[in-house]
């Protein structure tokens, strides 16, 4: 498929555990982004990378959470010793590039239940 | 401080009536705005952009800069409009754009 791609589509797991969530952007996108979505929060940004600058991490909420994006493709979205607080619904987008005004396409998002 | 403000977490309108979901916006520079919407198990996308000055679904919205606003409006709502909506501003930082997106207003139309 042509969209972006997000892996697992759900994620239950205990508290304390590590999790990892991935995304696969849109082939040719240099720019991606991570969000966080919650009831009664929207949408909170958590990290950015575009090409291969270094990334803006000044979303992410704890030192607990920290993302990867290997080879300028693939993203891995990594948050240690979970806590139940980061249940949430994490959301990937990719776009072209970084230019004023580009558009954003967002993955099918990946379900984290945290017990 | 870049930030963008949508005051309301739900509306509720009947079908017919008009609706107006508010989004201001904080920003020194010139801004680029956007709606994205988020239907019912559906993912989040763009709805419009300022600079395309486009009416997508019948839905329009003017960058009023005085007012540091960028309203979404339709005359009549559908059923088929209940979705979330979220404002977004594209600001500028360290060489590149990124987006800053409001907390959202979910609009729900009633029969």
């Amino acid at each position: 498929g042509a969209g972006v791609s997000q892996s697992p589509s759900n994620k239950v797991t205990e508290k304390g555990k590590d999790v990892e969530l991935r995304c696969d952007p849109i082939s040719g996108h240099t720019a991606l982004y991570w969000y966080r979505q919650s009831l009664g929060q929207g949408l909170e940004f958590l990290i950015y990378f575009q090409g291969n600058s270094a990334p803006d991490k000044s979303g992410l909420p704890s030192d607990r959470f920290s993302a990867e994006r290997t080879g300028g493709s693939v993203s891995t979205l990594t948050i240690q010793r979970t806590q139940q607080e980061d249940s949430a619904v994490y959301l990937c987008a990719s776009s072209l590039n970084g230019d004023r005004g580009i558009v954003q396409f967002f993955g099918p998002g990946t379900r984290l239940t945290v017990l | 401080a870049q930030r963008v403000t949508q005051p309301e977490k739900l509306l509720s309108v009947f079908k017919g009536a008009p609706v107006e979901l508010k989004c201001n916006y904080s920003y020194s520079g010139s801004p680029e705005l956007f709606w994205y919407v988020q239907y019912s198990r559906q993912r989040l996308q763009l709805l419009l952009r300022h600079i395309s000055r486009e009416s997508i679904k019948g839905f329009t919205a003017d960058l009023n800069k005085g007012e540091t606003s960028f309203h979404l409006k339709k005359p009549f709502a559908q059923e088929e409009d209940s979705a979330m909506y979220y404002c977004a501003l594209s600001v500028h930082t360290s060489g590149t754009y990124k987006y800053i997106f409001g907390t959202g207003t979910r609009l729900k139309v009633l029969a």
